[in-house]
């Protein structure tokens, strides 16, 4: 039982132009979520997160956008630019509900291409 | 200086052999984790050791047993090894609690034969 969806498993954008990686989720006790870029051979690493006491967060080129009632979370990225090719894993956690000890409930990734 | 450090990075091993991943950290964090991409992508979570007390295990075969002799330390070992092992393990650490500071290893690439 997938508990984070990444529908769309690759996803080509041009350089410069904004990139739009999706994620869903079931399990509304989640309440912190977040971004995790990957290149291969390499682990995870952290992007940007966001509560679920708000609905944006910014940082540089990256925003995440959180629709709490539609279960829904966006990461866009302007403009996208060649290192910005990676697999992105969406990620979610119950945790300021005592669930952070669960360690993240991970999507299984978009991987976004940058074309030149 | 590397923040969570996992060796082997590569192993190839043959079914029904026993070996081990090691997992260090130097962030001073109480908590560590094991996750597992299998061959379908998923990063799913398997063993979380907070002040060397396992608090979880999600319904992994006791073929995998997690050991840690300290809190920087938190090592993967797994007998009677099999086919379906063969997955990419990452370990991690947080603040208790805290998966905003949640950090990953490169990962270790098992491959069983």
């Amino acid at each position: 039982d997938q508990q984070v969806k990444q529908n769309s498993p690759s996803l080509s954008v041009q350089e410069g132009r904004i990139s739009i990686l999706n994620c869903d989720y079931t399990n509304s006790m989640f309440d912190y979520f977040l971004w995790y870029k990957k290149y291969p051979a390499e682990g995870p690493t952290f992007l940007i997160s966001i509560s679920s006491i708000k609905d944006k967060n910014e940082d540089g080129r990256f925003t995440v956008f959180l629709n709490k009632s539609a279960k829904h979370l966006s990461l866009h990225i302007v403009p996208s630019q060649p290192g910005d090719s990676a697999v992105y894993f969406c990620a979610a956690s119950a945790m300021y509900s005592g669930g952070g000890a669960d360690g993240l409930t991970f999507g299984k990734g978009t991987h976004l291409i940058i074309q030149p | 200086d590397t923040a969570v450090s996992q060796t082997p990075k590569y192993l190839v091993t043959q079914m029904g052999n026993d070996k081990s991943i090691k997992c260090e950290q130097n962030l001073g964090h109480d908590t560590m984790y094991w996750y597992k991409q299998d061959s379908k992508k998923f990063l799913k979570i398997m063993f979380s050791y907070n002040n060397k007390e396992l608090i979880i295990n999600e319904t992994v075969p006791n073929r995998f047993s997690p050991k840690s002799p300290d809190k920087a330390h938190l090592n993967l070992h797994i007998n009677s090894l099999e086919l379906g092992d063969s997955a990419v393990y990452f370990c991690a650490s947080s603040q208790a609690g805290q998966v905003n500071t949640i950090y990953f290893g490169e990962g270790s690439w098992l491959t069983v034969v």
